[in-house]
């Protein structure tokens, strides 16, 4: 099965909406990675995030390992935030490789 | 900082051909890989080297193969391109291999096969 569940798998909001991401680890896990992707570009690390809580701007990552799962919240949420987050998790056991859930893709309209 | 290029943006092949593609990263990283990114799939390990001269093969190695060049380069080549075959090729550079090692992207190749 999917050892990393991401949901929503998509999301619409109207623009200054809040959003709440969700991020699911089936196995133990050293540490996490939140991704940023807009339609054809390239993966920016948004957070790189081994425990706990982390804020930059209007993003917040949240992350308790021990309870495997971390949350991305965007607040006043703004059309160029639309693209697809991923999140990765590191294995316990398999060094530095990372294990990509599919992503959310959001949207944000006027 | 740093930066990671790929090259090249975008890759037409035909059915059976040999394709290469080649990324650079001047963080000074030791570790690189290679991921594959499929629509609804997430992104996938091919390869990846811990160290200059090192190739392991990640969880889609079967139809690649890999060659750490130097330091700060990384190439991979599809042995045999297959028809219709439609993805984006990542490539990925971290400090070392070891646990909490960031991992820093390139912008991708994006693959057709006629």
């Amino acid at each position: 099965g999917q050892q990393v569940q991401q949901s929503p798998t998509s999301l619409v909001l109207q623009e200054g909406e809040n959003a709440e991401l969700q991020c699911n680890f089936s196995t133990s896990l050293n540490s996490m990675q939140w991704f940023y992707q807009r339609p054809g570009g390239s993966l920016i690390s948004v957070f790189y995030n081994p425990s706990g809580t982390k804020q930059s701007g209007r993003l917040t990552s949240t992350t308790v390992i021990k309870e495997r799962r971390s949350s991305l919240h965007i607040s006043s949420s703004q059309i160029t935030d639309s693209g697809t987050y991923l999140c990765a998790m590191e294995h316990g056991s398999s060094g530095n490789k990372l294990i990509f859930g599919i992503g959310t893709l959001l949207s944000v309209k006027p | 900082g740093g930066i990671i290029t790929q090259t090249p943006k975008f890759l037409i092949g035909q059915e059976g051909q040999k394709l290469t593609l080649k990324c650079q990263q001047n963080f000074n990283h030791d570790t690189m890989y290679w991921y594959r990114q499929d629509s609804g799939k997430g992104l996938r390990l091919i390869y990846y080297s811990i160290t200059e001269n090192d190739l392991q093969k990640g969880d889609l190695s079967e139809g690649y193969d890999a060659s750490r060049e130097k330091k700060s380069s990384f190439s991979l080549t599809v042995t045999s391109a297959q028809k219709n075959e439609m993805a984006v090729f990542l490539c990925a550079s971290s400090l070392d291999w070891g646990n909490y090692a960031e991992q820093f992207f390139g912008p991708g190749t994006r693959l057709t096969v006629l």
